[in-house]
């Protein structure tokens, strides 16, 4: 089955504790991307990857690492959390960057305490 | 910089009724793209509209693109329970590889 998935579901984790958020994609798409989804702001992109060891940043990068060592994979690391990275985040992932439809994972609730 | 508008912002209707809801950009692209999220759930696509005076239509939804009037529209005919949820459109950005989204149409229907 043709999936996006994403690990943990829920995280709550305290400020300044590096956490990592795995993202795995089972389509050889190129296109990878991380979007954070907060109330009345709909879906704001982090950072992207057009495929291996290419990686750019979103509309609000900051505070976040990502990674593309594989195709399938895309980790988002968050080196020292902060309250206000407190969301909901999606990975997506599309065969090409333009032209097609993404596939999102199921999302991934983090709380920063 | 690119803003993608859409509203209403929140629709609430009775079943059978017929609404629209409209996403409005402010830069060149041909590329528009239709999700739609259930509550506490992931997106799902549900239009790829790739050109200027592009339709699509699944079910009781349509979609259409008007690249000159910088315009989308999702149209929902003699709605359902079912399709309440949460609705947003993304637009390509020509110069980069970004998607930018609007804010979502969240659409509640009534039985």
């Amino acid at each position: 089955e043709a999936q996006v998935t994403q690990n943990p579901r829920y995280l709550i984790t305290v400020t300044g504790k590096k956490l990592t958020v795995t993202c795995s994609q089972n389509m050889n798409h190129e296109y990878m991307s991380w979007y954070r989804q907060d109330p009345g702001l709909g879906l704001r992109q982090i950072y992207y990857s057009m495929n291996v060891e290419v990686t750019d940043k979103g509309d609000v990068p900051e505070g976040y690492k990502v990674s593309r060592k594989e195709k399938r994979n895309f980790p988002l690391i968050l080196e020292s959390p902060s309250p206000n990275q407190t969301s909901l985040y999606f990975c997506a992932s599309s065969f090409s960057r333009q032209g097609t439809e993404a596939f999102f994972g199921q999302g991934t609730r983090l709380t920063v305490v | 910089e690119l803003k993608v508008e859409q509203n209403p912002l929140f629709l609430s209707m009775q079943e059978g009724k017929n609404y629209t809801i409209y996403c409005n950009y402010s830069t060149t692209s041909d590329r528009l793209y239709w999700y739609r999220q259930d509550p506490g759930k992931s997106l799902e696509s549900l239009f790829v509209l790739l050109s200027n005076g592009a339709v699509k239509q699944e079910g009781r939804l349509m979609a259409s693109l008007d690249t000159k009037a910088r315009l989308s529209t999702l149209h929902i005919t003699a709605a359902v329970h079912d399709l309440s949820a949460t609705y947003f459109c993304a637009v390509d950005m020509d110069s980069n590889y970004q998607l930018i989204w609007g804010a979502g149409t969240k659409l509640i229907i009534k039985p």
